[in-house]
């Protein structure tokens, strides 16, 4: 079955600093692999996604993931965070097949500190 | 890019009482639409898949008679919420599947709906 794990329920970061969330996903094939943030109260809003191709994805608001198979990762980084990058980020999984529902990850609650 | 809507945005009802919420693709018919509950502080959980022109498909442990889904047509889904109880309070998010251009089958979510029940 698939999953997906976020270890790191919430991280503080400088702002200006540089960030790194992880995420791990178990899946069988080649996933299609997102990453949605959510800021309180409010709806998701993607950021990036794989679905094959470059392993690098380049996202909104300047983020970017590596897909990386032999890790089953899925890690989200950002160079310098602003403070209103603070918000909830998830990694979600779909299928290989396209189509289906996302599996989701519990979230990583981002605070940034100036 | 495609736009999602759901209405009402917040919504407070009476133990007892059946609430209804509206998820609309608002510039692309979805034929597929998704509804998923995310409880304070925690991920979002799939209730059901809801197919226009038939019955949803409802995840382990959700009770398909007290959440009932009708996808009547390619922009429209609704949720409705049977005799509404306090646990039933959550935060309901809809999705719609596109399959338009170069972004084949990409999931849109609306903004959510917030329902508490007293």
């Amino acid at each position: 079955a698939q999953s997906v794990t976020q270890p790191d329920i919430h991280i503080t970061v400088s702002e200006g600093a540089s960030l790194e969330l992880r995420c791990n996903y178990s899946y069988g094939a080649t996933p299609y692999l997102f990453w949605y943030v959510q800021s309180p109260g409010q709806g998701l809003q993607l950021l990036l996604k794989y679905f094959s191709g470059d392993t690098l994805v380049q996202g909104i608001k300047g983020f970017e993931a590596e897909f990386k198979r032999s890790q089953s990762s899925f890690n989200l980084r950002k160079p310098s965070v602003h403070w209103s990058d603070a918000a909830e980020y998830f990694c979600a999984v779909g299928a290989g097949q396209a189509g289906t529902a996302l599996i989701f990850g519990k979230g990583t609650t981002l605070s940034v500190s100036s | 890019g495609a736009v999602v809507s759901q209405h009402p945005s917040w919504v407070i009802c009476k133990s007892g009482t059946s609430v209804k919420i509206e998820c609309r693709s608002l510039d692309f018919q979805a034929t597929t639409m998704f509804w998923y509950r995310q409880f304070p502080k925690q991920s979002l959980m799939l209730m059901a898949t809801s197919n226009e022109g038939s019955k949803a498909t409802y995840e382990q442990g959700v009770e398909k008679d007290k959440f009932l889904i009708n996808h009547a047509s390619l922009t429209l889904s609704t949720l409705t919420v049977t005799s509404a109880h306090p646990e039933d309070s959550s935060f309901y998010i809809c999705s719609a599947l596109t399959g338009r251009g170069g972004h084949q089958h990409e999931q849109y979510f609306g903004p959510g709906t917030r329902l508490t029940v007293t």
